[in-house]
């Protein structure tokens, strides 16, 4: 089995706002990552939790911030978006194996930030 | 320079046709090698991964791996309409795995 399973599929929000987006896997996966993807783009890293510790943090705003509450959950919270802050938000997971391990992706969340 | 280039297409092949995608990288610390398809709309799903120079070869799919000339490819045999996508190549190093770097991906397009 190789899902990471994300909620909500779609978010609408405005720009106060407060919510959250959520990840899990059931694999086994010691590093789990958040990406931002614009149409006709590729994923964009934002974070990566190695053993449940932020490994990478890609200089994201502060108005995004990452947390893993364990080593199946990984959640991204999110205050004050910008409407370019618009995108679909991916969640992933790979094994921590030396390099070798393969990286999955969940389905993503549609954001939008009116 | 980008650290994984591929040809943003699109590249259009007639159903049945090989359908070969090209990717190339610029850190010789380059060790492990993926290929996703992404569907309009849809998130990334891995289709085939390589870590070792030569081919790897799964059902219509062949990834060949050439580190000397830093190139990656995917091979497509007998490419079906349901190929259409956009083909996204991934690399990651052993100074830092687990960062993965994205080429900007390929559009694929099989008309019937």
């Amino acid at each position: 089995d190789t899902e990471v399973t994300q909620t909500p599929k779609h978010l609408v929000m405005g720009m106060t706002n407060k919510k959250s987006l959520k990840c899990e896997q059931h694999m086994g996966h010691r590093a789990m990552y958040w990406y931002k993807q614009k149409a006709k783009k590729p994923p964009e890293l934002m974070f990566v939790y190695s053993y449940e510790k932020l490994s990478i943090n890609e200089s994201v705003p502060s108005r995004f911030s990452p947390e893993c509450p364990n080593s199946s959950l990984l959640n991204l919270h999110l205050h004050a978006l910008q409407p370019e802050d618009s995108a679909l938000y991916l969640c992933a997971s790979s094994h921590q194996t030396g390099g070798s391990g393969e990286q999955y992706f969940g389905p993503g969340t549609r954001l939008t930030v009116t | 320079q980008k650290e994984v280039e591929q040809n943003s297409g699109p590249l259009s092949v007639p159903e049945g046709a090989i359908a070969s995608l090209n990717c190339t990288y610029s850190d010789r610390g380059s060790q492990s090698f993926f290929w996703y398809r992404q569907y309009s709309g849809k998130s990334p799903e891995l289709i085939m991964s390589i870590y070792s120079n030569g081919d790897k070869e799964d059902g219509r799919f062949t990834a060949q791996l050439n580190k000397a000339s830093q190139y990656v490819s995917l091979l497509i045999r007998d490419s079906q309409p349901s190929d259409s996508a956009t083909y996204l190549c991934a690399v990651n190093t052993r100074a830092n795995f687990n960062k993965f770097y994205f080429g900007s991906g390929t559009k694929l397009n099989v008309k019937p």
